[in-house]
């Protein structure tokens, strides 16, 4: 199985503020690579597929670049409502596999 | 819009089974990948499976090989899930997802004794 891994486990940060999260793959995934948004209690959201491919309707402060095994996530400018956990996912290979999360809260 | 319902939250004993189910509407059911992901309670997200109904195939995560099954009824545009042998591990909110763009609500499933 592929292993994903993100890094930071959890961030804090001011509203406004870059933030950046990035997902390494233990083997080439081309670009097949989701990124979600999880709030609690509520299922995952899709926010960018194809590593860089912004989902209809999601913000534009929201954006994924990447390929092969390295990838990154940004959210340009932090709003309160970003408050979640973003996961990444591969599905180049079965089975798909999450990353561990990334907890963004607010400074 | 594509809407997933799901069936409502169950509690079962060890060594049993469950099935859950999950309804589409407001769009094509048979052309798409409906897959099955869980999490248990403060972790992350599993992939369990996946069924493309209009092949009738379906591909699991080996972990969960021999105890889940996965079908689907084009005729009503609903997917199953189906875990055996339940034990406490399984304790979770599994969730189906239609192209991992829609998402059913969720369905707690909880193994006590």
């Amino acid at each position: 199985d592929i292993q994903m891994t993100q890094s930071p486990s959890s961030l804090s940060a001011s509203v406004g503020d870059r933030v950046t999260i990035t997902c390494q793959a233990s083997q080439d995934i081309s670009n097949y690579l989701n990124w979600y948004q999880q709030k609690p209690g509520k299922a995952p959201k899709l926010l960018i597929y194809d590593a860089s491919n912004l989902e209809t309707g999601v913000p534009s402060r929201f954006s994924g670049s990447g390929s092969g095994t390295d990838f990154t996530f940004t959210i340009s400018s932090l709003q309160p409502e970003d408050i979640a956990t973003y996961y990444c996912q591969q599905y180049d290979n079965l089975p798909s596999t999450f990353g561990p999360g990334t907890k963004v809260d607010i400074k | 819009q594509v809407q997933l319902v799901q069936s409502g939250a169950e509690v079962k004993k060890p060594g049993s089974s469950v099935k859950v189910s999950c309804k589409a509407s407001g769009g094509t059911f048979s052309s798409y990948t409906i897959s099955w992901v869980r999490q248990a309670p403060g972790q992350g997200l599993e992939w369990m499976g996946r069924i493309i109904p209009i092949l009738g195939i379906a591909n699991y995560a080996q972990k969960f090989q021999g105890r889940v099954t996965i079908t689907a009824d084009k005729s009503t545009s609903t997917a199953y899930m189906e875990l055996s042998s339940l034990r406490s591990e399984d304790t979770a909110v599994y969730y189906c997802a239609r192209d991992y763009r829609n998402w059913g609500q969720g369905t707690l499933v909880t193994v006590s004794s």
